[in-house]
């Protein structure tokens, strides 16, 4: 069974950048794309970005580009989300999500037990 | 960018009942459409893709319906377990994914 787990919470004074990791079981790595969203406290979810784990190309949600950067290392199937220049406002639960198609359609299955990021100075 | 909308922000039904929620695209999407459950604390979980297509393992109560722009996601005889937040999202054009703002589910 597929799983995504996350590394733990961050706590980060504004400016600072924060790396959160996600790592990925059994053979989805490389076949499938990867998201990142998160949620800020009592908020909706958010879309970060995207990444192909495969030749690791990369999409950026518009307000967070130049800040956010996504990579991966498929030696040990973990994808990793940095967010640089941090400010309160990133103070959020970050997730990863796996992306596959079904019937045609495209879909997050599976997703990371979470990542809280902590803003505070 | 194709923007969603949902309604309502937030609903109280009682155990038992059935609720409607909606969801307009602000572009045709076909039927391009899922529906995701987040209770709190724990990640999203995948109810509906294909704008009516359930997802394994997900309970028949759960439906969904439209296409194009308009989208509904249908709960009958409302569970205990059921009450969370629900998010929509299109998949015809991306990225980027936009979700709808949520519509939290209460116990009445």
């Amino acid at each position: 069974q597929v799983q995504l787990v996350q590394s733990g919470a961050e706590v980060k004074k504004p400016g600072a950048s924060v790396k959160v990791s996600c790592k990925a079981s059994g053979d989805t790595f490389t076949s499938s794309y990867m998201h990142w969203v998160r949620q800020a406290p009592g908020q909706g979810l958010e879309w970060v970005g995207m990444i192909n784990p495969t030749g690791g190309h990369t999409t950026y949600a518009q307000q967070l580009q130049g800040r956010v950067t996504m990579t991966r290392d498929t030696s040990t199937s973990t994808v990793y989300m940095e967010l640089n220049n941090l400010r309160s406002e990133d103070t959020a639960v970050y997730y990863c999500a796996r992306e596959i198609r079904q019937q045609n359609y495209y879909v997050m299955d599976v997703w990371g037990q979470g990542t809280t990021v902590t803003v505070s100075s | 960018d194709i923007q969603m909308t949902q309604s309502p922000s937030s609903l109280s039904a009682s155990v038992g009942d059935g609720v409607t929620i909606t969801c307009r695209a602000s572009q045709n999407v076909k039927t391009y459409l899922n529906w995701y459950q987040q209770k709190p604390g724990k990640a999203p979980n995948l109810l509906i893709y294909g704008a009516s297509i359930l997802q394994t393992g997900v309970p028949p109560r759960f439906s969904g319906s439209g296409s194009g722009t308009d989208f509904s996601l249908n709960i009958s005889g409302l569970q205990t377990e059921d009450f969370a937040t629900y998010y929509c999202h299109q998949s015809y054009s991306t990225p980027p994914i936009i979700f709808g703002q949520g519509t939290r589910l209460e116990i009445k």
